[in-house]
C-alpha cells in the first residue's frame, strides 16, 4: 500500500534556509504537495507539483521532486519565524485518493 | 474562496456519549472527508463521500458513522465514544476536476477530547 514518510522535527536559525524532506513508496501518484499547519489551524495548501516535473519555485519555496528515488523535498529560502509550523507532505492518485505523511514540526530558532 | 466550518473547535465528552461532528462547505463540492489527526501518525482518513447519499469507508472507519443528506453538509458520529476517539478531527472538501490540481481544503479542525 502506499506510504509517506517524514522525519518529525526540524530546527533552523532565522535567516537560514529549511529542507524538509519526504520519501513515499507508491510512484503512481498525480500530484504531490505541501501543506501547512499553524497552531490550531486546518491545512493550507502551500505548494504542489505535478509527478513529471523535477523542480518548482513559488518565491521563497522551492519543491524538488526524485521520481527515481521516491524522495520529495520542499526547501524554504530565508526562514522566519512565522514559518514555524507543521509541514505535510501529500500523494494523490488517480480520483480522490490523498496519503499524508506525519508532519515534520518546523521550530524557528531566533 | 473556499471555506469549509467545523460546528466547533473543541468538545469535551463523556466515554459513551454520542457525539456529532458537523463540517459545511460552501464551495459545492462534490467530495467531502473526516480525518483524524494524532501527533506522529499524521492524518488519517476515517470516511469520504463522494456525493449526497454516498459514503465509502477510509482506513479507521471502526467505531465511526457519516451521513451526508445534503451537499453542503458531512456528519461524522461517534455513536459511544471512548478515550482512545481523542483526537483532532479534521474536514475537507474537493470538487470533481480531475487531471488538475485540484487539492482538499480543510476546516480548522475539532479537538475532542473523551473523558
Amino acid at each position: 500500500g502506499e506510504d509517506v514518510e517524514q522525519s518529525l522535527f526540524l530546527s533552523v536559525r532565522e535567516g537560514d534556509s529549511s529542507v524538509i524532506n519526504c520519501t513515499y513508496t507508491d510512484s503512481s501518484s498525480t500530484y504531490l504537495y505541501w501543506y501547512k499547519q499553524e497552531p490550531g489551524a486546518g491545512l493550507q495548501l502551500l505548494t504542489y507539483i505535478f509527478s513529471n516535473m523535477d523542480m518548482k519555485q513559488d518565491q521563497r519555496l522551492t519543491v524538488l521532486l526524485n521520481k527515481k528515488d521516491k524522495h520529495l523535498s520542499l526547501r524554504i529560502a530565508d526562514t522566519q519565524t512565522g514559518d514555524s509550523a507543521i509541514y505535510f507532505c501529500a500523494e494523490r492518485f488517480y480520483g480522490q485518493n490523498f496519503v499524508f505523511g506525519p508532519g515534520t514540526r518546523l521550530s524557528v530558532l531566533p | 474562496d473556499v471555506k469549509v466550518t467545523q460546528s466547533s473547535r473543541y468538545l469535551v465528552k463523556r466515554t459513551g456519549e454520542k457525539v456529532f461532528l458537523e463540517c459545511v462547505q460552501d464551495m459545492d463540492h462534490e467530495n467531502m472527508f473526516w480525518y483524524r489527526q494524532d501527533p506522529g501518525l499524521g492524518l488519517r482518513l476515517i470516511y469520504f463521500s463522494y456525493d449526497v447519499k454516498m459514503k465509502e469507508k477510509g482506513d479507521i472507519p471502526e467505531g465511526y458513522s457519516v451521513s451526508r443528506e445534503k451537499k453542503e453538509r458531512f456528519s461524522l458520529i461517534l455513536e459511544s465514544a471512548s478515550t482512545n476517539q481523542t483526537s483532532m478531527y479534521l474536514c475537507a472538501s474537493s470538487g470533481l476536476r480531475q487531471g488538475s490540481k485540484e487539492t482538499q481544503y480543510f476546516g480548522p479542525g475539532t479537538r475532542l477530547l473523551v473523558l
